[in-house]
């Protein structure tokens, strides 16, 4: 079945600082690859997505590149601010769209 | 205007009771999901309804019956209500049932039973 497995966070890093979140998937099929993010008492807002091999989703600065080769969907960030703070869900949609989610990993910047 | 809203916001009860959550969309879309969310804050899908035709069932407990009245509109019903069923619960919706389909959330119903 299909699967996605995320670095365990929290992270914690300072302002400016580079942000990687590991990501890697099991699939079945052609998925296409999500990060959504999640910040305090609100629902989830879509951050970037790559629905195909080599494809890279970017946006606010952050990016992610669909690796097929390595099943990997890592998200980068060169830096970071005090706002970014969220949790951030890796994810992989099958052919009926329904989401199969990471863990989620916390994400605090400090001043 | 709000994209994916949910009523209630908040919903404490008591083990035993019925409740429902409620949810409507005005994107237009077709497609409609509930996810739930546990403690751990891990979210697994629950169902999906598409033009109000039910897509998706996961492996929920048949005491969850959702209802589509129409393309706008998904609710939740829960019957005999569980400790383990606190969670939040997150309603979405996407313009198709497709794989490449960006999902809408709501801002989530936060359920708590005593």
């Amino acid at each position: 079945g299909n699967s996605v497995t995320q670095m365990e966070g929290p992270v914690t890093l300072s302002e400016e600082a580079f942000l990687t979140i590991n990501c890697t998937y099991t699939a079945t099929g052609y998925p296409s690859l999500f990060w959504y993010v999640q910040y305090p008492g609100e629902g989830l807002q879509l951050l970037l997505k790559a629905t195909k091999a080599d494809d890279k989703g970017s946006n606010k600065g952050f990016e992610a590149t669909y690796r097929k080769e390595t099943t990997s969907f890592h998200l980068e960030k060169g830096s970071v601010q005090v706002s970014d703070s969220a949790v951030y869900f890796c994810a992989l949609s099958d052919s009926l769209g329904a989401l199969n989610f990471g863990k989620g990993t916390s994400l605090l910047v400090t001043p | 205007d709000t994209a994916v809203s949910q009523t209630p916001k908040y919903l404490v009860t008591q083990m035993g009771n019925d409740k429902s959550i409620k949810c409507e969309q005005n994107l237009g879309h077709d497609t409609m999901y509930w996810y739930k969310q546990d403690s751990k804050k891990f979210l697994k899908i629950m169902f999906s309804y598409n033009n109000k035709e039910l897509i998706i069932n996961e492996t929920v407990p048949n005491r969850f019956s959702p209802k589509s009245p129409d393309k706008a509109h998904l609710n939740l019903h829960i019957n005999s209500l569980e400790l383990g069923d606190s969670a939040v619960y997150f309603c979405a919706s996407s313009q198709l049932p497709d794989r490449a389909e960006t999902q809408y959330f709501g801002p989530g119903t936060r359920l708590l039973v005593l």
